[in-house]
């Protein structure tokens, strides 16, 4: 699976978008770009995955580059609740087997 | 439906004692992990069940680890003569496996805190 980099740490208002980027210069074509989150003293929550199109659902955004080397996670209106290590993990598609977990990144929202 | 649940959610033990932690996985699915997340450290892979396949036992750290999943449901992880290195919160993940099709996403449990005195 490709590697990912992600900034160790930002900060977001309350009510106000967050956008968490991550870079996976060395994706591959057929490796999906997924993300966690784990909110303190709990187990990591699925968020969303994408492949190449832009995706929604109720928690959040993904938006993926033309050339897939990046992606950025949007959660649209930040609350309190929303603080949390963010870890984006790519994947090849059908693979099996256990997640790696990189640093992530440790959003902070403030009041 | 109901998620991952795990048991207990907090264990204190002395060293060189026995502890089993129990993960029931979300129904139907086949393919069962365990995690460990030592404090302000990463998540690390453990041990993968899936089906009635051979489990990949590749992350376990000693041979006093060990796992079983009975039934291809419930699955017991076995800490045998526990040291204070194994401090730690144990996570247990499920999936659909094999049946995912392209993309096989893993739900967690709350896991389970392990402190051993």
């Amino acid at each position: 699976d490709a590697k990912t980099t992600q900034p160790p740490s930002m900060d977001c208002a309350e009510g106000r978008a967050a956008n968490l980027p991550c870079n996976h210069s060395t994706i591959s074509g057929n490796e999906y770009v997924y993300w966690y989150r784990q909110i303190h003293s709990q187990g990591p929550q699925y968020i969303i995955h994408g492949l190449k199109n832009n995706e929604t659902n109720e928690m959040a955004s993904l938006i993926i580059t033309e050339d897939r080397k990046s992606s950025t996670l949007i959660l649209p209106h930040a609350t309190l609740r929303d603080t949390a290590v963010y870890y984006c993990i790519v994947r090849v598609r059908g693979s099996q087997g256990n997640l790696i977990f990189g640093k992530g990144t440790k959003l902070s929202v403030k009041p | 439906g109901a998620g991952v649940s795990q048991s207990p959610s907090n264990k204190v033990t002395e060293k060189g004692k026995d502890v089993e932690l129990r993960c029931d996985p979300i129904s139907g699915h086949t393919a069962l992990y365990w995690y460990r997340q030592s404090l302000g450290q990463g998540l690390e892979f453990l041990i993968y069940f899936q089906g009635n396949s051979a489990p990949d036992k590749s992350g376990l750290p000693s041979d006093r680890f060990s796992a079983e999943r009975t039934g291809g449901s419930v699955s017991t992880l076995t800490i045998q003569r526990t040291q204070q290195e194994d401090s730690a919160v144990y996570l247990c993940a499920s999936s659909r496996g094999l049946l995912a099709g392209y993309t096989d996403t893993q739900y967690f449990g709350p896991g389970t805190r392990l402190t051993v005195l």
